[in-house]
Parts: C-alpha cells; sequence; structure tokens
C-alpha cells in the first residue's frame, strides 16, 4: 500500500533562518506531488506541484521554492524564513486520476 | 477561474443532530467534487466522491449529490457524532486529467455530547 511521510512534524525557526521540509511517497511510481500551505483559520494554498522529476510547477510568488531529486522526493526550502511563513505545511501526492492522498503536515512556527 | 465557496464556520451540533454543510462551485467543464475531512493536528482525508451529474458520493453515513443545476455538493449526514468534529473542505478538479484541484476554505464543525 502507498504511504507518504513528511518530516519534521513540527518546527520552530527564527526569521532570516533557512528551511527545509521533506517529504517521500512509498509504494507508488510516478506520483503527481503537491506542497500546500494552510494558515491559521484559511483554507489550503498550493504553493507548488510537480509532475516528475526536476519539474516544478509553482502557484504564488514567495520566498520559497521546491525541487524534486528523486520520483518519490519533494523538497519544500527557503533561504530566509519570514514572519508570514508560519503554517502548517501538507505534502500530497496523486496517481493522476482523482483523489489526492496527504501527508500528516509540519507544523512551522517562525518567530 | 474555477472557485468552491463553502458556508463559513464554525457548525456547531448536538450529538444525533442532522448535519448540512453547503457547498457551491464555479467551474468550465464538468469537474469531478470531493469532500476532504481534516481531524485536528492530521492532514487531509477524502471523505466522499462524485464524478458527474447526479452521482451521490457516499461514506461513513455521510452523503453529497452532484447537482450540476444549482451547482451544488452540500454534505449532510443524518446523525452527527462527537468523533465527526472536524474541518470539511470541498474541493473539484476541472483540470483534465493534470488534477490541480481547487479547494474552499473548509467548514469546521464542532460536535458536542
Amino acid at each position: 500500500s502507498q504511504t507518504i511521510h513528511q518530516w519534521p512534524a513540527t518546527l520552530v525557526q527564527p526569521v532570516g533562518s533557512p528551511l527545509s521540509l521533506e517529504c517521500t511517497v512509498e509504494g507508488t511510481s510516478n506520483p503527481n506531488l503537491y506542497w500546500y500551505r494552510q494558515a491559521a483559520g484559511r483554507g489550503l494554498q498550493l504553493l507548488f506541484y510537480s509532475v516528475g522529476i526536476g519539474q516544478i510547477s509553482s502557484e504564488v510568488p514567495q520566498n520559497l521554492s521546491a525541487s524534486r531529486p528523486q520520483d518519490r522526493q519533494f523538497i519544500l526550502s527557503s533561504k530566509k524564513l519570514l514572519l508570514s511563513d508560519s503554517g502548517f505545511y501538507l505534502c500530497a501526492w496523486t496517481t493522476g486520476v482523482d483523489t489526492q492522498y496527504f501527508g500528516p503536515g509540519t507544523r512551522l512556527t517562525v518567530l | 477561474g474555477d472557485s468552491v465557496t463553502q458556508m463559513e464556520g464554525p457548525v456547531t451540533l448536538s450529538e444525533e443532530a442532522f448535519l448540512t454543510i453547503n457547498c457551491t462551485y464555479t467551474a468550465t467543464g464538468y469537474p469531478s467534487l470531493f469532500w476532504y475531512v481534516q481531524y485536528p493536528g492530521e492532514g487531509l482525508q477524502l471523505l466522499l466522491k462524485a464524478t458527474k451529474a447526479d452521482d451521490k458520493g457516499s461514506n461513513k453515513g455521510f452523503e453529497a449529490t452532484y447537482r450540476k443545476e444549482t451547482t451544488s455538493f452540500h454534505l449532510e449526514k443524518g446523525s452527527v457524532q462527537v468523533s465527526d468534529s472536524a474541518v470539511y473542505f470541498c474541493a473539484l478538479d476541472a483540470s483534465g486529467g493534470s488534477y490541480i484541484p481547487t479547494f474552499g476554505r473548509g467548514t469546521s464543525l464542532i460536535v458536542h455530547p
């Protein structure tokens, strides 16, 4: 069966520090991968999606970036965090038919 | 562009009450429609889906019917439980195979014993 992992589960970082969040999927190949952010009291904001290795589409301009170095690995990064980057970050995957499967999320607090 | 509008929450109910969470959408073409549920501190899980007009999705006592004439996909449950307390997201996919879904803002449901 398919499994999706995210780490870390919780992260507290100072403003201006770098960020690296990792997501890996097991049990499937060539998935579409997604990064979402969920700010407090708000809905899901799609940040990036990827249909293959090295293929990244960005939905909104921001100081975040994403990379897909392997088929089932998706990384969200920042060189310098802002206060507004705080939120709940969710990774998701799909095989492209329908239905997304979400990871457990990373709670990021920028102080 | 595509959009999903959900009723604002929180929705507060007593156990065994009837639940309706409204969802309407705007989309080109013929989207697939979804309800996802997010329990506290967790990621989203698919609750149910419908892929064409008049289809009814159902799961765990929840139901929603794809109404093309009213562009709606309201979520209902006849008797809610405390364990149903969560945030519910309505979503659509009209991307024609690319699967770039559009989510509503979510509706928080609180069920009291």
